[in-house]
């Protein structure tokens, strides 16, 4: 069965620290790890992995997909009360379809 | 921002009572989804559809119904609403191209009194 696994499910820092938000996967028929974040309404974009070793960067945002071990860590730098959220992974199969898995979620709580 | 719109945004409706939520997109996207979000659940898949009047079933289909007359309506029915049905409805699309992600609407939340 396919499924995703995020970690911590929530964490709290203080401003200024730095975060590492974990996700594995198991899924067959891999074809994108997606990344988004959520405040009190919709998921938006953050990142699409679909290569392993290749960091994709956005300002204090970072991420990393290990295809080899089946998972993708999101850092996020000098944090700020902005990035509290939950940050989401999901896992986009093609087989036929294109289909996306989600974890459930990190909970960030960044307090001043 | 993906022009993808939902109706109604908030709804309280009585155990029993059939209630339909309707996902509108402006994208042509081949690919329309409809998730719900629990805490402590992430957001898990309900229906999904591949192409006008094609559907399938996702993780937690029960209970839920879809149906999808044109390429940009993407209907989803709760025949006869339960207090677990209770939650925040999102509808997605996407193209099914690999440089593509999937993009979501502002979301419906459903209370099921």
């Amino acid at each position: 069965e396919d499924k995703v696994v995020q970690s911590p499910l929530s964490l709290v820092v203080h401003e200024g620290d730095t975060v590492t938000l974990n996700c594995s996967y198991e899924v067959t028929n891999f074809r994108s790890l997606l990344w988004y974040k959520q405040e009190k309404k919709a998921p938006t974009f953050l990142f699409m992995l679909t290569s392993s070793g290749i960091e994709k960067k956005s300002g204090r945002l970072s991420s990393i997909l290990d295809k080899k071990e089946l998972f993708s860590i999101l850092n996020i730098t000098a944090t700020q009360t902005g990035d509290s959220a939950i940050y989401l992974c999901a896992v986009e199969l093609w087989d036929n379809f294109n289909k996306f898995y989600f974890g459930s979620g990190t909970k960030l709580n960044v307090k001043p | 921002d993906a022009g993808i719109t939902q109706s109604p945004r908030h709804k309280v409706t009585e155990t029993g009572t059939p209630v339909t939520l309707r996902c509108h997109q402006t994208e042509n996207h081949r690919y329309m989804y409809w998730y719900r979000q629990d805490p402590g659940h992430g957001l898990r898949l309900i229906h999904y559809s591949y192409g006008v009047k094609d559907t399938d079933k996702g993780e937690v289909s029960d209970g839920y119904s879809v149906s999808r007359s044109k390429t940009e309506d993407f209907l989803l029915t709760l025949e006869s609403a339960t207090s677990s049905q209770t939650s925040v409805y999102f509808c997605a699309i996407s193209d099914g191209t690999e440089k593509e992600t999937q993009y979501f609407g502002p979301g419906t939340r459903l209370l099921v009194l």
